[in-house]
Parts: structure tokens; sequence; C-alpha cells
């Protein structure tokens, strides 16, 4: 099946310091990876989606140059956390979609990513 | 605005029986649902998803119910078992959004041994 794979699993870093975390596909191609955050016993919030060769697309209220998505490549996308803040300490998570599937399939998604900025 | 709602944030049940987890949406061009397991520090689990074009489907204990009328989704497992304690997420996609999800808020299902 289709396996995401996100790195790193978990990250400390200190204030004002910025975060890269990669979002791999393994065994596909995919043109569409959505980047998600999830708050302590809360839901996953979509971020923004990242479209492989063009600019993301970020849902309202999500500062587009505090989390820069970078999707260079079919099988990865990045998120860089710029000066982050301890209020950006969550849970960030991301799936991606294969080129060739259908908009209703399930997406399949990484094992994410614990922030904590101190 | 939640669209994607599940009002019992958590569920307890005992091995064997069947637990049933609910969810309702308001979104009515929402055409496509899912449901994912998730463990903490892990990412969601695809679980089991149903069409609007239909009303059940079923795979294994796992059997998902859709009511178009009401716009209520219900997962129901049974026999359930110690190892489906997680988080269960329903989500839902329209045609308009390009596989984008909309998750409720999750269902902390515990089930006692």
């Amino acid at each position: 099946g289709a396996v995401v794979s996100q790195h790193p699993s978990r990250v400390i870093c200190k204030s004002g310091t910025s975060v890269k975390i990669e979002c791999r596909s393994l065994d596909f191609q995919a043109t569409t990876m959505f980047w998600y955050r999830q708050f302590p016993k809360q839901s996953l919030m979509l971020m923004a989606t990242s479209n492989e060769g063009s600019k993301a697309t970020y849902e309202q209220g999500v500062e587009k140059d505090k989390f820069l998505i970078n999707h260079a490549s079919l099988t990865l996308s990045t998120l860089t956390v710029t000066s982050a803040h301890p209020e950006d300490s969550s849970f960030y998570i991301c799936s991606a979609r294969d080129r060739g599937q259908v908009y209703n399939s399930p997406l399949h998604f990484g094992n994410g990513t614990r922030l904590t900025v101190t | 605005d939640q669209q994607v709602k599940q009002n019992s944030p958590s569920l307890s049940v005992q091995e064997g029986r069947i637990s049933i987890l609910n969810c309702d949406y308001t979104n009515s061009m929402f055409d496509y649902f899912l449901w994912y397991k998730k463990y903490p520090a892990e990412g969601p689990t695809f679980l089991i998803s149903i069409s609007s074009i239909k009303d059940k489907n079923e795979d294994g204990r796992f059997t998902v119910f859709l009511n178009k009328s009401a716009k209520h989704l219900s997962l129901h497992i049974v026999p359930s078992q110690p190892g489906d304690s997680a988080v269960y997420f329903c989500a839902a996609s329209a045609p308009t959004s390009g596989s984008r999800l909309t998750f409720g808020e999750g269902t902390q299902l515990t089930v006692n041994p």
C-alpha cells in the first residue's frame, strides 16, 4: 500500500529558530500533499495544500510566511516553521495523494512530527 | 464552523461487545466519508470509507452506515477488542475539495478486557 514517510518524528527547538519537516511518498508519486496540524485533544486542522511545482494553497488563518511549504518533486514536500515560538508547538502531519488517485479514495498519512518550541 | 462533528469525546466498551461511534456533518456537498484510527504520536490510519451512493459498507469487524437525510454516519466495531482502543476520527470530502479532508474532533474509544 501507499507509504508516506515523515521526518523527523519529534524535534525540540529554541524560540526564534526555524525547523524543517519532510514528507515523502515512498512508493508512489504524489502530485498533491496536505499538511495538517493537531493540538492536544483536538481535530486535525488542514493548514495547506501543496501541489508539485506550484505554490501551496493555505487555509484561512494560516500564515504563509511563517509556514513555508515547498513541493519540489513528486515524492517530497517540506514544511518549514520559521522563527518558531512556543505557540507553534504542535503535532504536524502530512498526507499525500497519488497522482493516479481519484478524489474519493483514502489519503494516507505520515506518522507526524511532534514539534516543541522552548 | 465545524462541518464535521463527533459529539462524543470518549466511549468505553467491554471487550466482545459492539462499539458504535457517531459522526454528524453539515455540508451537503460532502459525498465521501472516511474513518481513521489514530494512536498518540502517530499519524491517522485509514480504516474504512463510504461513498454517498451507498448506505452501508462492511469490512471485517468494521461497518460504516450512512444516513444522508440525517447527515449522519456511524462506525460499528463488532466484536470490540482491546487493541481497538484509540482515537477514531470521522472525515469527509466533497467533489470540489480536491481530496481535502475535513475531520471531526475525534472520539477516544477504550475497550476494556
